[in-house]
């Protein structure tokens, strides 16, 4: 039982660039979610899903997409990277309210 | 609008000493309440959690109080250990639309406990 991973661990984009951050769940929870931590703040939710097939905007949307074509798989685009994309991404997974979260990816975008 | 906030970024106690890590929140339809703990270079984990109809939760060393009227909740750790530095995110959720959130949560900033030998 690997709880939720995320790859890659690390990476650095060229502004305008592409990348697609994936995030794998092995626990069946419905719940997924997709949040960015910038340095002293807390985590801000930008989509979440509640089923496959089924997403949303969260707080902080704008340069990112989402799909959901299975209940395991969540991964998160970024269209046309910015150094304002430069952050921690944690993907995370509920069965309700208790979230189990992913180790993280650190993007930079330089 | 930050709807939950943490006012101390860091906190630092001697070991065996009592942690309290506080949280105030504005939203008055969030009914449930977390605690997440984060170690550098991974995920948080989950710690504790309370419901609004309690005003009190405990799980061994740590303890979460409610406080519904003044909307303020804290995190009790005792005896506080050295492995218990990390930092220590509020979170809460509830009041989304048709009464239901989706499990969705928002986060304080944080707060950096550091225990002591």
């Amino acid at each position: 039982n690997a709880g939720v991973t995320q790859t890659p661990k690390f990476r650095i984009l060229k502004i305008g660039q592409s990348m697609t951050l994936q995030c794998t769940q092995d626990m069946n929870h419905n719940y997924m979610y997709w949040y960015r931590q910038d340095p002293g703040m807390g985590l801000k939710l930008i989509y979440y899903s509640v089923g496959a097939g089924i997403t949303d905007k969260g707080e902080v949307p704008n340069g990112y997409n989402v799909s959901r074509s299975t209940t395991e798989d969540f991964p998160l685009r970024l269209e046309l990277a910015a150094p304002s994309q430069t952050s921690v991404y944690f993907c995370a997974s509920s069965p309700w309210d208790e979230q189990f979260f992913g180790p993280g990816t650190r993007l930079t975008v330089l | 609008d930050q709807q939950v906030k943490q006012n101390s970024p860091s906190l630092s106690v001697q070991e065996g000493r009592i942690s309290i890590l506080n949280c105030d929140y504005t939203n008055s339809m969030f009914d449930y309440f977390l605690w997440y703990k984060k170690y550098p270079a991974e995920g948080p984990t989950f710690l504790i959690s309370i419901s609004s109809i309690k005003d009190k939760n405990e799980d061994g060393r740590f303890t979460v109080f409610l406080n519904k009227s003044a909307k303020h909740l804290s995190l009790h750790i005792v005896p506080s250990q050295p492995g218990d530095s990390a930092v220590y995110f509020c979170a809460a959720s509830g009041g989304g639309a048709g009464g239901t959130s989706y499990g969705k949560l928002t986060f304080g900033q944080g707060t950096i406990l550091t225990v002591h030998p």
